[in-house]
């Protein structure tokens, strides 16, 4: 069965510096979002993305956020900027069209980011 | 705004006991509801779904029932297994403003449950 891959499973940051999470959806898929989970807090939506652009946003992800999909393949989040509060498990998901947001997204294991 | 609240954890039980993880709902509109769960080191996986009013999602043994008039989907399991041993997230989707929907996932806060043999 597909799935979706994100790269690194953890990374180590020092606060200010850039950060950079892959994830690779499934193939067939048009949408793609983001969310985190700060450790013993509720998972949270960042951030969804279609047809090239962010179609919704939540407050969390601000000017230091942005998402790219550079090649057809890849979708990534970067963070200008990171904070001691940035710490969290990010996860990445996908969609595909049919049914509408009736269907499940299909998520990967996660990037562990430790901001030092 | 959208919000989910499940039971308060975790829980434990032994194998074969009856499990219920309560979890209830405050969306406007008509909201689709979903069991995620994630095993040690793992995502998070579908479990089951219901997008509509009176509709039983189902897997794997376990079961929840979309109830509009209690604004509840509960998930239930009449025999655990230690192999169930996970965190259960309860989820909602609603179709946006505009009535298209990109599918913005809303999560409870996550039900830890360990079962012993």
């Amino acid at each position: 069965e597909p799935e979706v891959t994100q790269t690194p499973s953890h990374q180590v940051t020092q606060m200010g510096q850039e950060v950079i999470l892959r994830c690779v959806p499934i193939s067939n898929h048009l949408y793609f979002y983001w969310y985190r989970q700060i450790l013993g807090q509720k998972v949270e939506f960042l951030v969804s993305f279609y047809n090239n652009e962010i179609s919704e946003k939540s407050e969390i992800f601000d000017d230091q956020f942005s998402v790219e999909r550079p090649d057809g393949s890849n979708f990534t989040l970067k963070i200008r900027s990171t904070k001691l509060e940035d710490s969290a498990m990010y996860f990445c998901a996908s969609r595909g069209v049919r049914g509408g947001s009736n269907q499940p997204q299909h998520f990967g294991d996660g990037t562990r980011l430790s901001i030092l | 705004g959208d919000s989910v609240t499940q039971m308060e954890g975790p829980v434990t039980l032994s194998e074969e006991a009856f499990l219920t993880i309560n979890c209830t709902y405050t969306a406007t509109g008509y909201p689709s509801l979903f069991w995620y769960v994630q095993y040690p080191g793992e995502g998070l996986q579908l479990l089951l779904k219901a997008t509509k009013a009176d509709d039983k999602g189902s897997n794997k043994g376990f079961e929840a029932t979309y109830r509009k008039e209690t604004t509840s989907f509960h998930l239930e399991k009449g025999s655990v297994q230690v192999s169930d041993s996970a965190v259960y997230f309860c989820a909602l989707v609603r179709p946006n403003a505009g009535g298209t929907s990109y599918g913005k996932l809303t999560f409870g806060q996550g039900t830890i449950l360990t079962v012993h043999p």
